[in-house]
């Protein structure tokens, strides 16, 4: 069975701070798929990235990094010196087949 | 291009009454699905259907009902609506593939069920 764990339900940081969401899974599948996606206050939800189970180079995209590590079966993303427009709710979610979403980390950026 | 469409936005039901949300895209995505978001437990998924006449259950299909007579739409039928149904549900959709698809996400639909 497919399972996400997003461990951290809620995240206050300052304004500048450096963040850490975490995220562990749990497949049994050799090949599968790791993606976050983005909520904002207005609803909608925004894809950032996705990651195949075979490539576990780290990625970087201007502020945001990802750490994916299969032998911690963990896919954490970090978001440098923060702002308050990063306040959102990230999830992150597998997928082999269907997407399996964590129960999301709501992150506040304060001024 | 309009993406993923999904109707009613809000809608409240009485205990017992039926509904259907509607979803529908316009990018000749094989492959939709319905979630449903409910405080602190993420997103999860109730149907999905990778091509037309194919649908199946996903995590929690109990109460919910759907069909997929054509590409571009996955209708989610409420047949006796239930408190525990109020949530917000999402429709999706993707290209085709072996679980490697960004899907795309429509706007939520809030139902309230009294």
């Amino acid at each position: 069975a497919q399972k996400v764990t997003q461990a951290q339900t809620e995240i206050s940081v300052v304004e500048k701070e450096d963040v850490t969401l975490d995220c562990v899974y749990e497949t049994r599948d050799t090949t599968y798929y790791l993606f976050w996606y983005k909520q904002p206050p207005s609803g909608e939800l925004v894809f950032l990235i996705r990651r195949n189970s075979f490539d576990e180079q780290n990625e970087i995209s201007g502020r945001y990094s990802w750490n994916f590590q299969k032998s911690t079966s963990s896919f954490n993303f970090t978001i440098t010196a923060s702002q308050v427009v990063d306040s959102a709710v990230y999830f992150c979610a597998l997928s082999v087949g269907d997407m399996r979403f964590g129960a999301g980390t709501r992150l506040t950026v304060k001024p | 291009n309009a993406g993923v469409t999904q109707t009613p936005k809000f809608q409240v039901l009485k205990t017992g009454q039926s509904m259907t949300l509607q979803c529908a895209q316009d990018m000749n995505h094989e492959y939709m699905s319905w979630y449903r978001q409910d405080p602190g437990m993420g997103l999860r998924l109730i149907h999905y259907s990778v091509g037309a006449g194919i649908t199946d259950q996903g995590e929690v299909p109990n109460g919910y009902n759907v069909s997929r007579s054509t590409t571009e739409d996955f209708p989610l039928r409420l047949l006796s609506a239930a408190p525990s149904q109020t949530s917000v549900y999402f429709c999706a959709s993707s290209h085709p593939g072996s679980g490697a698809n960004v899907l795309t996400f429509g706007a939520g639909s809030r139902l309230t069920v009294l």
